[in-house]
């Protein structure tokens, strides 16, 4: 039973550019949490998707867009970078049955030059 | 909204000896809790969680930690760590009721020594 997989691993990126990351949920689960974890402290809540809609927002700017496909996995896309983008991406997926508890994946740890 | 505290941010121990990490949340509705434990350049993997009922609840690795709702606190402990433990533990809440979004502690190196 494959986890919760993200890609690419790893992405540099300069200034004012955009990035997108990839996140594949666990199976059967269909809600894709993002969050957002500088270095040295906590995950930050990004967003929240189900059902293809974005049903929950954290304190993060519109520069934060998401999707999520019929298939549940998601996107995070990011807008014109800023040097304080640089962080490790993860997302989190979950299931209405057991929708409390959330499962993580690797990471995409996103540099910003 | 909630908040959680991890109050100490690196906790040196000896192999063998037993640790206690310490958590505490603060909320206006009821809540769940979680530990969840990052080793270098992973994610995050689920150590245990408290969602209602017995208040001490035990987890992987021969962790387990306790619901004091009294003292809003959920500390995660371990009896006799090894070397393998060190990482970093972050503790984290949600609202009670599904797919609530979690809310992170800023995280506790633990660190295990000969």
């Amino acid at each position: 039973d494959a986890g919760v997989t993200q890609s690419p691993t790893h992405l540099i990126k300069t200034r004012g550019q955009q990035v997108t990351l990839r996140c594949s949920p666990k199976s059967g689960h269909d809600t894709v949490s993002w969050y957002q974890q500088a270095l040295g402290q906590g995950p930050q809540f990004i967003f929240q998707y189900y059902e293809e809609e974005e049903r929950q927002r954290g304190n993060f700017p519109d520069r934060f867009s998401g999707h999520q496909f019929p298939n549940y996995s998601s996107e995070l896309n990011v807008n014109a970078l800023l040097l304080g983008d640089s962080a490790l991406y993860l997302c989190a997926s979950s299931t209405p049955q057991g929708g409390e508890t959330q499962y993580f994946g690797p990471g995409t740890r996103l540099l910003v030059l | 909204a909630q908040s959680v505290t991890q109050l100490d941010s690196q906790v040196p121990v000896f192999e063998e000896a037993p640790v206690e990490l310490r958590c505490n949340y603060s909320s206006s509705v009821s809540v769940y809790l979680f530990w969840y434990v990052q080793y270098p350049n992973q994610g995050l993997q689920l150590l245990l969680k408290y969602l209602s009922g017995s208040t001490l609840v035990k987890g992987i690795n021969g962790f387990e930690a306790e619901f004091n709702k009294s003292q809003t606190s959920f500390h995660l402990r371990k009896p006799s760590v090894h070397i393998s433990d060190t990482a970093e533990y972050f503790c984290a809440c949600s609202g009670a009721g599904t797919a609530s979004k979690l809310t992170f502690g800023t995280g506790t190196r633990l660190q295990v020594t000969l």
